[in-house]
């Protein structure tokens, strides 16, 4: 089973800042696979960029998902309040294997 | 409008049964397969199972393979989360999401969760 290791686990910026959230995987993920969701309290998760790089529906520009095999990136440029949430990244990597990492806390400083 | 809807909290006693309940609406509920997820308190995301509403062939994560069955009412556009003995380490939320398959796979739908509590 591939295993999703996401860093850092916490991220305290400021909004206006740039928030870089890293997802390496224990073996070569193929990038149309590998997804992003954000959670804010008390919420479902909420589908943020599928295939690596492509952001969901009503999804700002101010973020980009980039990568491929083993390393991926969700990129925030200048962040808003709203933005402050957990980032999880996941994949797909056969019929019985839908791998979540476990997430990363972006905080605001 | 895409729409899951899951049915309400959940307050049970170990040993107890449990079926919680997913509502598509919005879009052809049988072309989509529907998945679970665990999030236990303060905890990340965990893949359950999954389940095709058109045949019903369902997938369960080997974490959760005999713990849990998963099953559908495709008449009436309903997935469906069972157990026959809680225990109090099933105390979770749960949700219920739509997998979409295309060049991309991910779950682009989520319900709001349904909150099980298991305490004697």
């Amino acid at each position: 089973e591939i295993v999703l290791t996401q860093s850092p686990g916490t991220l305290s910026l400021s909004p206006g800042e740039r928030a870089t959230l890293s997802c390496r995987a224990s073996e070569s993920v193929f990038s149309g696979y590998l997804a992003w969701y954000q959670q804010k309290p008390g919420q479902a998760p909420r589908l943020l960029m599928s295939g690596t790089s492509t952001r969901a529906t009503g999804i700002p520009d101010r973020f980009s998902g980039s990568g491929s095999g083993t390393d991926f990136t969700l990129t925030i440029t200048r962040l808003e309040p709203e933005d402050f949430a957990v980032y999880y990244c996941q994949q797909y990597g056969g019929s019985v294997e839908y791998t979540f990492g476990q997430g990363t806390q972006l905080e605001i400083k | 409008e895409v729409q899951l809807v899951q049915s309400g909290v959940e307050v049970k006693k170990p040993g107890e049964s449990l079926k919680i309940s997913c509502k598509g609406s919005g879009y052809i509920f049988s072309n989509y397969w529907i998945v679970w997820v665990r999030q236990m308190p303060g905890k990340g995301l965990e893949w359950m199972g999954i389940i095709s509403p058109d045949d019903s062939e369902t997938r369960y994560s080997p974490s959760f393979q005999g713990q849990v069955t998963i099953s559908v009412d495709k008449s009436i556009s309903t997935a469906y989360l069972q157990w026959n003995s809680l225990k109090a380490s099933d105390s979770a939320m749960y949700y219920c999401a739509r997998r979409m398959v295309g060049s991309t796979i991910h779950f682009d739908y989520w319900g709001q969760g349904t909150l099980v509590t298991v305490s004697s």
